[in-house]
């Protein structure tokens, strides 16, 4: 089992739509999980974070996080075509008593007119 | 405030020799991480330094290394360069890196770097 899975997509969403995104991890003691957005040929830029169960909103996104299931989603709200990029999960694993960020595969939104 | 800075951009080098590349994170910011980003792989973790030490390391060949300078910035040197290690080189720096890591990364821009 990957220690971060994603779907990696593509998943095409038509403009002013709900897109869910969805994350899950292997380890249970993390405590702190982030959602990145990387456009095309740019660096991911950290969107979202959230460290307790349940829903944490922002604009337009809402990080939902379930720790008993492990798994973490981001909803983006009113999908505009400027959200199309790779969203990446990540998740802090403890390894040699201190954390490393580990990042899934991404996944690829496309919203579309 | 300054964003994460690293230098150079781009770099073509030739198979077998080295490369070093530079990261000076957001002042402040003592842990720095290097990761290597490919269309086939993803983000992969390479190491994470923190006052001068590395604390932890990915699964990549001696190969890879880096450093930490007092000054918080960091260096990657890559050795004898293999085809399959063209890619983007991000850099990341967070605060004191604690258990649950609760201040996320910041990235710089990456050095994309091409062997031939």
């Amino acid at each position: 089992q990957k220690e971060v899975e994603q779907n990696s997509g593509p998943l095409s969403v038509p403009e002013g739509a709900i897109a869910s995104l969805n994350c899950t991890y292997s380890d249970r003691g993390s405590q702190s999980f982030f959602w990145y957005r990387q456009y095309s040929g740019k660096s991911p830029e950290l969107i979202m974070f959230i460290y307790s169960n349940g829903d944490k909103e922002d604009g337009r996104f809402t990080a939902q996080l379930n720790k008993a299931s492990q798994y973490v989603s981001l909803l983006i709200r009113d999908s505009q075509p400027s959200d199309s990029a790779t969203y990446l999960c990540a998740v802090p694993l403890f390894s040699g008593g201190y954390n490393k960020l580990i990042f899934g595969a991404g996944t690829r939104l496309a919203v579309h007119p | 405030k300054a964003g994460v800075t690293q230098t150079p951009r781009y770099l073509i080098k030739t198979r077998g020799q080295q490369v070093t590349l530079s990261c000076s994170p957001i002042s402040g910011h003592r842990s720095v991480s290097w990761y290597q980003q490919t269309p086939g792989q993803g983000l992969q973790f390479l190491f994470e330094y923190f006052s001068e030490t590395q604390r932890n390391k990915g699964n990549f060949p001696g190969r890879f290394s880096g450093r930490q300078f007092s000054n918080s910035r960091s260096e990657m040197n890559v050795s004898t360069l293999e085809l399959g290690d063209s890619a983007l080189y991000l850099c990341a720096s967070s605060l004191v890196a604690n258990r649950g890591l609760d201040y996320g990364y910041t990235f710089g821009s990456g050095t994309r770097l091409t062997v031939v």
